[in-house]
């Protein structure tokens, strides 16, 4: 199994374009979630889903867009990059929700974004 | 909202000594989570626990929920240049969310 994996790992825009992160799991989980990590500020969720066309908002929503479409794939779409949204970006997918016995985490390796 | 603090940010220690980082939420929590990323890494799953005062132990780390299942700790006994890197907990919020710690930064001296 590869786990989770994330493309691309390193990507540089200038203000105002449009780029899609790619996250894909095959461990068969139905959670899946996007965090961004910024220095001293922990893993703040973005949006996350708890199956294949459901999908809903974390602390910090705006300016990323998401969907669902199987259980595998969990695409973030950044829709006009922006210098704030410089950041690494993590995937995580994990069996259950977060309150359930199965809610270990299982993080991607990253993307590191770079916004000019 | 519901917040899950952790301290201390940062600690130093010389390789040898003890560690330890706390975890505190303004909310009960139904568990709680321990992930350790190393620099430049992604996090990764160290234990979940679940019961009012539980404790676990795995090798030199040892893992306490709080008995009101508001806090938690992890302490590292004679900390070793493996063990660098950010330590975070996590619990669930009422939405059914992961909301994380800021972690605690932990660099080691040989």
């Amino acid at each position: 199994n590869a786990g989770v994996t994330q493309t691309p790992k390193f990507q540089v825009l200038k203000t105002g374009q449009s780029m899609t992160l790619q996250c894909a799991q095959d461990m068969n989980h139905e959670y899946m979630s996007w965090y961004r990590q910024d220095p001293g500020m922990g893993l703040r969720l973005i949006h996350y889903s708890v199956g294949a066309g459901i999908t809903d908002q974390g602390e910090v929503p705006n300016g990323y867009n998401v969907s669902r479409s199987t259980t595998e794939d969990f695409p973030l779409r950044l829709l006009s990059a922006a210098p704030s949204q410089t950041s690494v970006y993590f995937c995580a997918s994990s069996k259950g929700i977060a309150a359930s016995s199965y809610n270990e985490q299982f993080f991607g390796p990253g993307t590191r974004l770079t916004v000019l | 909202g519901q917040q899950v603090m952790q301290i201390p940010q940062y600690q130093h220690v010389q390789e040898g000594e003890d560690f330890t980082t706390y975890c505190n939420s303004s909310t009960t929590l139904s568990n709680i989570q321990w992930y350790k990323q190393r620099p430049g890494g992604h996090p990764v799953f160290l234990i979940q626990l679940v019961k009012s005062g539980e404790v676990k132990k795995q090798k030199r780390l040892t893992f306490q929920f709080g008995e009101a299942k508001k806090n938690s700790s992890l302490h590292i006994t004679a900390t070793q240049t493996t063990d660098v890197g950010t330590y975070f907990c996590a619990g669930p919020t009422n939405a059914g969310k992961s909301t994380f710690g800021d972690g605690t930064t932990l660099t080691v001296k040989p």
